[in-house]
């Protein structure tokens, strides 16, 4: 069953804004990644949050981590085109020793008009 | 390093036959994963490999096989295609648990009419 769920569903924004995507869950997690999916390709890593952490950048991004209401965040700064893709979080369960599945959203479907 | 490979790139199929989808990766990765991916579902976990020559079922694994017979090579069986295994299929792979990247092939779309 899902784990994460995207919100929302689709974005669109110009060129320059920022793009907010938020992923709720359901279970107790190690950690949340979050991935990027250009039409047509697999998916790319973008940044890992452990569970012990509440914020963390790379580059123009910013993912926070919230356990207590087992949300997560994605910010991105400044959109450009090339920034127009889909964005899953996908969570490491804590469900016992061994476990490894990764469990992806929906995703959002972001779109930015240059 | 080429990373994670997959053929073939598209396929179609006609209900009842079967077929193998590739995978391959060079990055001496323990865990390799299937995933397939449908509109408005996301990923949804088929079988995976913690090593060669152990398997588990994930989320949805009816109506498919894998085996992983060397570290590098983890294949997907359709027994007998049905226009409900219409999908993207993802293979992945990473170095181990917890904080370790997962890296994507790009998918096999696959028609079964």
């Amino acid at each position: 069953s899902q784990q994460g769920e995207e919100d929302p569903q689709a974005l669109s924004i110009q060129e320059g804004e920022n793009a907010t995507m938020n992923c709720s869950y359901k279970t107790s997690i190690n950690n949340l990644q979050w991935y990027r999916q250009n039409s047509g390709r697999g998916l790319v890593h973008l940044i890992l949050i452990r569970s012990n952490e509440r914020e963390k950048h790379s580059g123009r991004l910013r993912v926070t981590l919230d356990t207590s209401k087992k949300s997560s965040s994605l910010l991105i700064t400044a959109s450009r085109a090339a920034d127009t893709a889909s964005y899953f979080c996908a969570t490491d369960d804590n469900s016992g020793a061994g476990s490894y599945q990764l469990t992806f959203g929906k995703g959002t479907k972001l779109s930015v008009i240059p | 390093n080429a990373g994670v490979t997959q053929t073939p790139k598209f396929q179609v199929l006609k209900t009842g036959q079967s077929m193998t989808l590739q995978c391959a990766q060079d990055m001496n990765h323990e865990y390799m994963s299937w995933y397939r991916q449908d509109p408005g579902m996301g990923l949804r976990l088929i079988h995976y490999s913690v090593g060669a020559g152990i398997t588990d079922q994930g989320e949805v694994p009816n109506g498919y096989n894998v085996s992983r017979s060397t570290t590098e090579d983890f294949p997907l069986r359709l027994l007998s295609a049905a226009p409900s295994q219409t999908s993207v299929y993802f293979c992945a792979s990473r170095q181990g648990l917890g904080t370790d990247t997962q890296y994507f092939g790009p998918g096999t779309r696959l028609t079964v009419l």
